[in-house]
């Protein structure tokens, strides 16, 4: 089983909609990221999460660390956002991902 | 900026070759890490290096090597390269201490034939 256990696989929204990607892990950790992975590979650090809740622009994260979830949140959904997005804790030195959600926002 | 760079986009090569990839960070980071990303698979770690010439197993280190000789650079060597190490390559690194944002690289899609 994997320690990081991101939902859904794949999301299909239309613009504007608001969208949430769910992240569950199964050990104690001192960190989670939520990263976002555009077409081409690049990878690029969305936020980094200890407790409670991060904003930035449309973007949400909010993490329940007794639970071991997170979430991320796109509000008001653009076709730019279409993306993976990629759950990660870090565990002292070492980091473990989730496989990644695809989202593809339709105009 | 901060950045972490990797010598080549793309790549192809054949079996049995000898493969380098490069990765470079300028941000004098401690923690170095090689991932490789597969479809339905996410990122999983080859090798790690905390400090120059140090270097840690990750998941997935069969058929690869890693070279840390100066802190800012940090080598994937593939010593016979072969076709199911097709895949995406991507490099990281974070500060040593602390809760600190892992920064990665653009990526290097290899192809080996």
């Amino acid at each position: 089983k994997n320690e990081v256990e991101q939902s859904p696989q794949n999301l299909t929204a239309q613009e504007g909609e608001f969208i949430t990607i769910n992240c569950s892990y199964s050990v104690g950790i001192s960190a989670l990221h939520w990263l976002q992975q555009h077409p081409g590979g690049g990878i690029v650090s969305l936020f980094m999460l200890s407790s409670g809740k991060k904003k930035h622009g449309r973007l949400i994260a909010t993490i329940n660390i007794q639970e071991k979830h997170s979430s991320l949140h796109i509000t008001a959904s653009h076709p730019r956002d279409s993306a993976v997005y990629i759950c990660a804790v870090r565990i002292n030195n070492d980091m473990r991902f989730g496989a990644g959600t695809r989202l593809t926002v339709k105009p | 900026d901060v950045k972490v760079t990797q010598s080549s986009r793309y790549l192809v090569k054949r079996t049995g070759e000898k493969v380098f990839l490069e990765c470079v960070q300028d941000m004098d980071h401690e923690n170095m890490f090689w991932y490789r990303q597969d479809p339905g698979l996410g990122l999983r770690l080859i090798y790690f290096s905390y400090d120059v010439k140090m270097k840690e197993k990750g998941d997935i280190p069969e058929g690869y090597s890693v070279s840390r000789e100066k802190k800012e650079r940090f080598s994937l060597i593939l010593e016979s390269a072969s076709t199911n190490q097709t895949s995406m390559y991507l490099c990281a690194s974070h500060r040593l201490a602390g809760r600190n944002e892992q920064f990665f690289g653009p990526g290097t899609r290899l192809t080996v034939l």
